[in-house]
């Protein structure tokens, strides 16, 4: 069974104190690795996938990196509009394509 | 021009009731999704429908339906509303998988809050 794991549950950081997020997964082969930011109130938003062991994609302050077991999300310098809900989902090679999620973490960035 | 849309975003009701949720997409995907995020943020998969197959979680009780008129909606029918059902509803929509050949982004709409009383 396809599993995904993030850690921590929930983090808060001090503006500009940098950090990173985990994403560890257990899936009988990685089709795709993907990042969403979820605000209070809205519904998932698309930051990057991840394709394979080694890539990494940037996004302003957001640089996500993939190895064959796990994700991380860096969180360069935060601003307090990056808090939010990070979650990381999962779509393994065969079977159904439908993605599994995460339980995501909530980051609290303060002033 | 909002990509995935749902209506109602709000939706209050009494236990045994039936109501239905809305969604519509305008990106020409071809694949649709139903997912439930309960308190603690944990986003599950309830359906997936395209025009070839429809796929169900075999945990969602039969009370759920989806149903689709055409390929821009896939709607959500609830009967029997319980207490349990009291969450937050999200449709999603990806391109098919088999026209693309590469993994599909998921884009999803902004949630309905399912309140029952």
């Amino acid at each position: 069974e396809d599993q995904v794991t993030q850690s921590p549950e929930a983090l808060r950081l001090q503006e500009g104190e940098s950090s990173s997020l985990n994403c560890s997964y257990t899936v009988s082969g990685l089709r795709g690795l993907f990042w969403y930011r979820q605000d209070p109130g809205k519904g998932p938003e698309f930051l990057f996938t991840l394709y394979s062991a080694g890539e990494e994609k940037e996004k302003e302050r957001l640089k996500a990196t993939l190895t064959k077991k796990e994700s991380f999300l860096h969180i360069t310098a935060p601003k307090p509009e990056d808090s939010a809900t990070y979650l990381c989902a999962v779509q393994a090679a065969g079977g159904s394509y439908i993605p599994t999620f995460g339980r995501g973490t909530s980051l609290i960035v303060h002033p | 021009d909002t990509a995935v849309s749902q209506t109602p975003k709000y939706l209050v009701t009494q236990m045994g009731n039936d109501k239905s949720i809305k969604c519509e997409q305008n990106l020409g995907h071809d694949t649709m999704y139903w997912y439930k995020q309960d308190s603690k943020k944990f986003l599950k998969i309830m359906f997936s429908y395209n025009n070839k197959e429809l796929i169900i979680n075999e945990t969602v009780p039969n009370r759920f339906s989806p149903k689709s008129p055409d390929k821009a909606h896939l709607n959500l029918h609830i009967n029997s509303l319980e207490l349990g059902d009291s969450a937050v509803y999200f449709c999603a929509s990806s391109q098919d998988r088999s026209s693309t050949g590469k993994v599909e982004t998921q884009y999803f709409g902004p949630g309905t809050r399912l309140l029952v009383l």
